[in-house]
């Protein structure tokens, strides 16, 4: 069946980077945009912006500019996210989502949750 | 960016009764190229990811019973549950993808009695 299976939590000091694997199964990963959400404790839910596995290519939100970078790595069908330059704000779960063909969040990982602590 | 507010933010329901969501967007998500109206709606039940119940508006995604539907136009959105279930427990967000950066709602929290 379909699945996002995401890296396990992970704690980091602030200014330094994360990096968030996303690896997938049971569909044809470059078919289908991933995209990734962010869910700060006790929070709601923000969008942060996507990739394309096929051709690589990205869209970030303006909040997320500079800070994050999406990439893929076909040959294992698994999607990333770096954030860097990480303060305490940045402390959630962050979570991958496919995007299906109604460009709506069908299928989602389980989420990583990223601490920011000194 | 485009602001979704839902209300009421906390909904206790009675199962087998009927609840209703309200989400409201700062900009209008009906495309008029396409006639379609962008906005979903997704549940996130107690430790788990969300799911998708409702896109487009009013469609329902697979697998996801009769009971929820979607209505709306313009601004004004709607998510329905007509007969609640203790299943049905959880945070809903609406969410629109007319234009970036795509938004959410800040949720409702639906507890059954």
């Amino acid at each position: 069946q379909v699945q996002l299976v995401q890296s396990g939590a992970e704690v980091k000091k602030p200014g330094a980077s994360v990096k968030v694997s996303c690896k997938t199964s049971g569909y044809t990963f470059t078919g289908y945009y991933m995209h990734w959400v962010r869910q700060a404790p006790g929070q709601g839910l923000e969008w942060m912006g996507w990739i394309n596995p096929s051709s690589g290519a990205t869209y970030y939100a303006p909040k997320f500019q500079g800070t994050v970078t999406m990439t893929r790595d076909t040959s294992i069908s698994t999607a990333y996210m770096e954030l860097s330059r990480l303060r305490s704000d940045d402390t959630a779960v962050y979570s991958c989502a496919r995007m299906n063909y109604d460009s709506a969040f069908d299928i989602w990982g389980q989420g990583t949750m990223v601490t920011v602590s000194s | 960016d485009i602001v979704m507010t839902q209300t009421p933010l906390s909904l206790p329901v009675t199962p087998g009764e009927p609840a209703s969501i309200s989400c409201r967007s700062s900009q209008s998500l009906f495309h008029s190229d396409d006639g379609n109206t962008y906005v979903d709606w997704y549940l996130q039940k107690p430790g788990q990811s969300p799911q998708l119940l409702i896109y487009t508006l009013s469609f329902r995604a697979s697998g996801v019973p009769d009971r929820f539907s979607g209505s709306g136009s313009g601004t004004d959105f709607t998510l329905n549950i007509s007969r609640v279930e203790a299943e049905d427990a959880g945070v809903y967000y609406c969410m629109q993808r007319i234009e970036f950066p795509w938004t959410f709602g800040q949720g409702t929290k639906v507890e059954i009695k």
